[in-house]
């Protein structure tokens, strides 16, 4: 039972376009919501968070919007550059509670 | 500044072999993690610990024990290693616990097991 999953396997955009990426979740406990990013051979790193009691938070060129009603999120990426070309997990948990549930990934690739 | 250091990076181990990797972090964190990476899965949490002597179970433990040696060090060991244990292991460390807990993780540049 997948409770939290980016159905878009793969994402490609031109350089200096918008990048969405989209993320579901089903389990209405959640309450605080989180996208990291991987490159090959790396470790993921933290991009980005917004918690519940919030519909937007932005940091630079990355914003998450939190839909709540349709326990729905996305990250905009703008303008999108060669370096954000990665694979993005979203991932949910209750605040608080130390099991982070990740999504499949999403890998998006950013056309020079 | 190392941050999360895992080894090995590599291994290959044949059915029924065990081994430990192993993972420490240099930012006095409270709280570890071991995932796994599996093709079409995500990352799954095998075991965590929230502060140094305890360890809980994740969302997928069968098949593998931790120990939280110290602060720094969190290993994970396959007694008897499965083909399907072949996988791509990440550690991962926080620096708040319980009700201060943001999921914010550090993570380890991860560790590729094979077993044949």
């Amino acid at each position: 039972d997948q409770q939290v999953k980016q159905n878009s396997p793969s994402l490609s955009v031109q350089e200096g376009r918008i990048s969405i990426l989209n993320c579901d979740y089903t389990n209405s406990m959640f309450d605080y919501f989180l996208w990291y990013k991987k490159y090959p051979a790396e470790g993921p790193t933290f991009l980005i968070s917004i918690s519940s009691i919030k519909d937007k938070n932005e940091d630079g060129r990355f914003t998450v919007f939190l839909n709540k009603s349709a326990k729905h999120l996305s990250l905009h990426i703008v303008p999108s550059q060669p370096g954000d070309s990665a694979v993005y997990f979203c991932a949910a948990s209750n605040f608080g509670n130390e099991k982070l549930t990740f999504g499949t990934g999403t890998r998006l690739t950013i056309i020079p | 500044n190392a941050g999360v250091t895992q080894t090995p990076k590599f291994q290959v181990l044949k059915t029924g072999q065990s081994m430990t990797l192993q993972c420490a972090q240099d930012m006095n964190h409270n709280s570890m993690y071991w995932y796994r990476q599996d093709p079409g899965m995500g990352l799954r949490l095998i075991y965590y610990s929230a502060s140094e002597g305890t360890t809980d179970k994740g969302e997928v433990p069968n098949g593998y024990n931790v120990s939280r040696l110290n602060k720094r060090e969190f290993s994970l060991r396959l007694e008897s290693a499965a083909p399907s244990q072949t996988s791509v292991y990440f550690c991962a460390s926080s620096p708040t616990s319980g009700s201060a807990n943001t999921g914010e993780l550090f993570f380890g540049e991860g560790s590729r097991l094979t077993v044949l």
